[in-house]
């Protein structure tokens, strides 16, 4: 069955610091992994897009890593900033070209 | 470039009225999805659309639910009657077509739908 987990469901940190969100997937055939920022009320907005033989994109102070190997990508958000709050979701796309969603990672950054 | 346009951004309806939601896309993109977001979860696909043609409707509840792209451009969602459990972040996106890394994949802002 073609699933993508996230983990953790939830995470509070303190401005300043860096953290990590995990994504595992089963999706086959593969084509690419995207990384997506949701805040409330809002669209998902792209951060990152790897294809199979990509092992790492940055932008900005977000950074996605892919290990098609063991079917695991993370994204570290570096010197959390307030206005990273908001769901982080992970998405895997076939190469059908359909999309399939995590159930994302809710990050609430405090002062 | 111009985003995906969504109206309204926020419906009230009472259960079994209807409802319809607008979508304009990207300029260009042949394809056109609807996605109905539940609190706390990840967007699950309603419908797509390749110009003017379904490709995929499988997870559409049809008894109630139904969405049209007549020209192939801009495309209506409706709901019809609506049920508490239709209550949820109501997405449009839109992709250029191919099978390329670069799919242009961009989601619009979304209608939230409570039903009461």
């Amino acid at each position: 069955k073609n699933q993508v987990e996230q983990s953790p469901q939830s995470l509070i940190i303190l401005e300043g610091k860096n953290c990590t969100l995990q994504c595992n997937y089963t999706v086959s055939p593969f084509s690419n992994l995207r990384w997506y920022k949701q805040d409330t009320g809002r669209g998902p907005v792209s951060l990152t897009i790897m294809t199979f033989s990509e092992n790492t994109k940055s932008n900005g102070r977000y950074t996605a890593t892919l290990d098609a190997d063991t079917k695991q990508s993370s994204l570290h958000i570096t010197a959390s900033q307030l206005s990273d709050s908001a769901s982080y979701i992970c998405v895997v796309s076939r190469n059908t070209g359909k999309l399939i969603f995590g159930q994302g990672t809710t990050l609430q950054v405090k002062p | 470039e111009a985003g995906v346009a969504q109206s309204p951004r926020y419906k009230i309806i009472e259960k079994r009225q209807s409802v319809a939601f607008w979508c304009n896309p990207i300029s260009g993109h042949a394809t056109l999805y609807w996605y109905q977001q539940i609190l706390g979860q990840g967007p699950k696909l309603l419908i797509q659309f390749q110009n003017n043609g379904v490709v995929d409707d499988s997870q559409l509840p049809k008894d109630r639910f139904s969405a049209e792209r007549l020209k192939g451009v801009d495309s209506t969602l409706k709901i019809q009657p609506a049920k508490l459990e239709d209550s949820a972040v109501y997405l449009c996106a839109s992709s250029s077509y191919n099978r390329d890394l670069n799919y242009g994949y961009t989601f619009g802002s979304g209608t939230r739908l409570t039903v009461v």
